[in-house]
């Protein structure tokens, strides 16, 4: 099965902190995702990347930035966390970028920013 | 914004066939219909996808509409681990975006015994 997995479930910063979530995949997709979940908002797509190096920005990139320097591992860093970024991250991969390809997410990533 | 429109929830006993509706009266041709579901404090699990034909698989049946404008999820016999929020997604290709996904609010269903 295809495992997405992050690395911490649970996190908690302060104000002005830089944060780095990370997610690796086991199946060799070439296609990685960052969503973030708020309630009443559902979930909104923060950046993607499609190959290695490569990035493309979101619906709301402000404030994030990725890197994706190893195909299996893409990380979403928070420069100077801010409160309005607490909220719930989710990763995920899938095979193909057309619309037969399923994305498979990991279990989240719980970010609070005091 | 959302490509698709969902009920916001919907309540199903335990062991009868659970219908979620979902409209995309705006889809267009080389977008496919997908169906997620997101368990409490879980990340969002793949049930199924279709184009034009009708599809199913162990989990689910997806009918889409002739005109692809709307599509219905059906859980054959539901069972209280039904009970999630689903997502109706339609997704497909457009250069220089990626086929991103765009979830909408989806809809809350409720197994009750």
């Amino acid at each position: 099965d295809v495992k997405v997995t992050q690395s911490s479930r649970y996190l908690v910063k302060r104000t002005g902190e830089k944060v780095f979530l990370e997610c690796v995949q086991d199946m060799d997709h070439e296609n990685m995702f960052w969503y973030r979940q708020d309630p009443g908002l559902g979930l909104r797509l923060i950046y993607f990347s499609y190959d290695v190096k490569m990035k493309e920005k979101g619906d709301i990139p402000e404030g994030y930035s990725v890197s994706r320097e190893k195909k299996e591992r893409f990380s979403l860093i928070l420069e100077s966390a801010s409160t309005n970024q607490t909220s719930m991250y989710l990763c995920a991969s899938s095979l193909v970028l057309l619309g037969t390809g399923e994305l498979f997410f990991g279990e989240g990533s719980r970010l609070t920013v005091l | 914004d959302a490509k698709t429109t969902q009920p916001p929830s919907m309540d199903c006993a335990e062991g009868r066939a659970a219908n979620l509706p979902c409209n995309h009266s705006t889809i267009s041709g080389n977008e496919y219909v997908y169906w997620y579901r997101q368990i409490h404090s879980q990340g969002p699990q793949y049930i199924i996808h279709g184009l034009k034909n009708n599809e199913t698989n162990e989990m689910a049946s997806l009918i889409i509409t002739e005109d692809r404008k709307s599509s219905t999820l059906i859980l054959p016999h539901a069972t209280l681990r039904d009970t999630a929020v689903y997502y109706c997604i339609v997704r497909g290709w457009i250069y220089n975006q990626g086929g991103k996904l765009i979830f909408g609010q989806g809809t809350e269903l409720s197994v009750k015994p």
